[in-house]
């Protein structure tokens, strides 16, 4: 099956701890996402990947990091230095040049106590 | 200018309604209007998307409808259903060489049986 994997579902974790959250495609897909969302607000672009070894910060990169050493992986480490890290994490991954349409993960739930 | 405002926050239908969910804009620059339906707890799932260059887009129970001149596009759902009671994500995207899409804050629609 084709398709966007996230793990685990869900992610528990103290404050002060960096976390690092799974996001694997086998679509062949050239871009991948990540998003943050909030109960009563939209999707957040976190970070964006468009070829690999190559990554741009979206709107709210403060407090994140990623890395694009393969097609198909995408992970996304949340740093101690994020300040409110509790929130519904989505990945996502489109086809450059053909169509805008992008593709979404189940998500991972990251609950830092 | 890159924000993509949605109203109304929540809907209630009856069942065999008809659910409506509006989305406007200000960047002339957008050229793709994705909808994504988002169960709790899972990922979006795009639901039907429209280009510019036509007014209305439907597919089987949803129609897009979209008014370039106001700047405005919203959703139609037909025949309402329990089954559709999920959150729903308007978007828009100016392709280009990024393929970001900047989304609305979502409409939480509960359908009555």
């Amino acid at each position: 099956d084709g398709g966007i994997t996230q793990s685990p579902k869900y992610l528990f974790r103290k404050e002060g701890q960096n976390v690092t959250l799974s996001c694997e495609q086998n679509l062949n897909h050239d871009a991948m996402y990540w998003y943050r969302q909030d109960p009563g607000q939209g999707l957040r672009l976190i970070y964006y990947s468009q070829i690999v070894n190559d990554f741009q910060k979206g709107d709210i990169a403060e407090g994140y990091s990623v890395s694009r050493e393969k097609k198909e992986s995408f992970p996304l480490t949340v740093t101690s230095a994020q300040k409110n890290p509790t929130a519904f994490y989505l990945c996502a991954s489109s086809i450059m040049g053909i169509t805008d349409t992008q593709y979404f993960g189940p998500g991972t739930r990251l609950t830092v106590l | 200018q890159q924000q993509v405002k949605q109203s109304p926050q929540s809907l209630i239908v009856q069942k065999g309604g008809i659910s409506i969910i509006n989305c406007a804009y200000e960047n002339t620059a957008f050229d793709y209007f994705p909808w994504y339906q988002q169960f709790p707890g899972k990922g979006p799932a795009l639901l039907i998307a429209i280009r510019p260059d036509v007014s209305e887009k439907k597919e089987g129970r949803f129609t897009i409808s979209f008014n370039k001149s106001a700047k405005q596009f919203s959703l139609h759902i037909m025949d309402s259903q329990p089954g559709d009671s999920a959150t729903y994500f308007c978007a828009a995207s100016d392709g280009g060489a990024t393929n970001k899409l900047i989304f609305g804050t979502g409409t939480l629609l509960a359908v009555q049986p």
